[in-house]
């Protein structure tokens, strides 16, 4: 059973550029969230979706940000018109569909670390 | 506001000697609780977990303590390994119904040969 894949790893864009940040959860995994990772900090939540769902959004900044996670396929974090301040650690997790979601175990994938130029 | 915290941002142990690494939480509603391991250039790695209605559980060398009087997290490894080295980050529900974390800033590990 492979584990949460995210890809790119690494992503370099210029400022202004939008930014395309993938996550495969781990197989029977239909909960997602994602988090940002600033250097020599924790991981701050963003987002947390289930299949075609937003269930919580509230650490998503307003503007620029978004985030799908569709029937088929990945779930995307799409970061438009990308920020210095943007550059960041961004990893997924991915928990059990039958998972308790007030607690259970998250899998965190290798995250893709964006650096914006 | 809702915060996780550790005492020490870096602890430095001799190989083979237990380690205590610390967590401050201040949501006293938080009722589930989580360490996770990070090497560097890697996601973070499940280590241990603890519902609030527990305070202690152990898995293979490691042991969680949870204080709720003092909302405090411990985290010990006995027996230290070099392969232990790595930030050991402390997360919690805050009573969320939808799952989501908050992290602490992390301790590093160093482990010495």
């Amino acid at each position: 059973n492979a584990g949460v894949m995210q890809n790119p790893r690494h992503l370099v864009r210029r400022r202004g550029q939008e930014a395309r940040l993938r996550c495969s959860p781990m197989k029977g995994h239909s909960h997602v969230y994602w988090y940002r990772q600033l250097p020599e900090e924790g991981l701050k939540f963003m987002v947390y979706l289930q299949k075609e769902n937003i269930i919580d959004e509230s650490g998503m900044p307003k503007e620029r940000f978004s985030a799908e996670f569709p029937k088929e396929g990945p779930s995307i974090l799409r970061i438009q018109q990308v920020v210095r301040g943007d550059s960041a650690a961004y990893f997924c997790a991915s928990q059990f569909t039958g998972a308790d979601p007030e607690g259970g175990e998250q899998y965190f994938g290798p995250g893709t670390r964006l650096t914006v130029t | 506001g809702e915060s996780v915290g550790l005492h020490l941002p870096t602890l430095s142990v001799q190989e083979g000697d237990n380690s205590i690494i610390n967590c401050a939480y201040s949501n006293s509603a938080s009722d589930y609780f989580i360490w996770y391991k990070q090497e560097s250039g890697k996601g973070p790695q499940f280590i241990i977990d603890i519902r609030s209605n527990m305070d202690k559980r152990q898995g293979q060398r490691v042991t969680v303590l949870l204080n709720k009087t003092v909302k405090h997290l411990s985290l010990q490894i006995a027996a230290t390994q070099p392969g232990d080295s790595a930030v050991y980050f402390c997360a919690e529900n805050g009573r969320s119904n939808t799952g989501k974390l908050i992290f602490g800033q992390g301790t590093t590990l160093q482990v010495k040969p």
